[in-house]
C-alpha cells in the first residue's frame, strides 16, 4: 500500500459539466501520474507531475488538465466532460526503485 | 518510444495447469519491464519487475517471468494455476531514460475448476 487515495470513487455526470478528480498521497513522492483504463487499451497516460507546479502531458491529454499545488495532491480536471471520457481513472506514484504504485481508481460515467 | 504487445486478450486454464501469458516489447534503449495484476474492481498491483539484473525474475503469488533480449519478450508463467489467479494481467515497459510506463492491452485469465 503506497498510501494513495482517490476521490470520488464513483461519479456520474452529464455531458458538458466540469469534473475534478483528486489523488492524495501520504508519502511525499515527487512523481505522480494520471491514467485512464479502457477495455482493449490497457492503461494510457493522461498527464504526470514531477513536482509541485511541474506537470507534463501524456499520450491522451486532450480534454484534460491537471494541477499540483501541494506535494500530496494531484488533481485531474475535465473542463467539459464528454461521453468519450467515460472511463476508470487511476492515479499512480513513483516509489521505491522507480516502480509505479497505483491508487484504487475512480469510475467516471458521463451521460 | 517504447510499446508493449500482449498476445491473447483472454486465457482460460484449468486449476493446477500452467499459466503462460505472453508479452513482447519494443524499446530503443534498455527497458525496464513490469507485470501488474488487477483483481475485479481494484487497482493494479505489482507482480514483478525486470531492471537489468537477473533475466529470470520471481514475483509474488508464485509467478515468474523471463527476459529474453533476442526475442524482445517478457512472458509471465506460473506452474500451477489457482482459482485466486483469475484476474486481468498487464505487461508494461519503461525506457531507462524516463519514468513513463507504456502498458499492453491486458490479458484476462479465467481459471476453470
Amino acid at each position: 500500500d503506497a498510501g494513495i487515495t482517490q476521490s470520488p470513487r464513483h461519479k456520474v455526470t452529464e455531458t458538458g459539466t466540469p469534473v475534478t478528480l483528486r489523488c492524495h498521497q501520504t508519502e511525499n513522492h515527487r512523481y505522480m501520474y494520471w491514467y485512464r483504463q479502457d477495455p482493449g487499451h490497457g492503461l494510457r497516460l493522461i498527464h504526470y507531475s514531477y513536482g509541485v507546479k511541474d506537470t507534463d502531458k501524456g499520450e491522451v491529454s486532450d480534454g484534460y488538465s491537471v494541477s499540483r499545488s501541494k506535494t500530496e495532491d494531484f488533481l485531474l480536471t475535465l473542463e467539459s466532460a464528454t461521453s468519450s471520457q467515460t472511463s476508470v481513472y487511476f492515479c499512480a506514484i513513483r516509489g521505491l526503485e522507480d516502480t509505479q504504485y497505483f491508487g484504487p481508481g475512480t469510475r467516471l460515467t458521463v451521460l | 518510444a517504447q510499446s508493449v504487445t500482449q498476445l491473447g486478450s483472454h486465457v482460460s486454464v484449468s486449476e493446477g495447469a500452467l499459466v503462460l501469458l505472453r508479452c513482447n516489447y519494443s524499446s530503443s534503449v534498455p527497458p525496464y519491464l513490469f507485470w501488474y495484476v488487477q483483481y475485479p474492481n481494484q487497482g493494479l498491483q505489482l507482480l514483478l519487475k525486470y531492471t537489468s539484473a537477473a533475466t529470470l525474475v520471481k514475483g509474488i503469488n508464485g509467478f515468474e517471468a523471463e527476459f529474453k533480449k533476442s526475442e524482445t519478450s517478457f512472458h509471465l508463467t506460473k506452474p500451477s494455476a489457482h482459482m485466486s489467479d483469475a484476474a486481468e494481467y498487464f505487461c508494461a515497459v519503461r525506457s531507462s531514460n524516463d519514468y513513463k510506463l507504456s502498458f499492453g492491452a491486458g490479458t484476462t485469465v479465467t481459471v476453470r475448476a
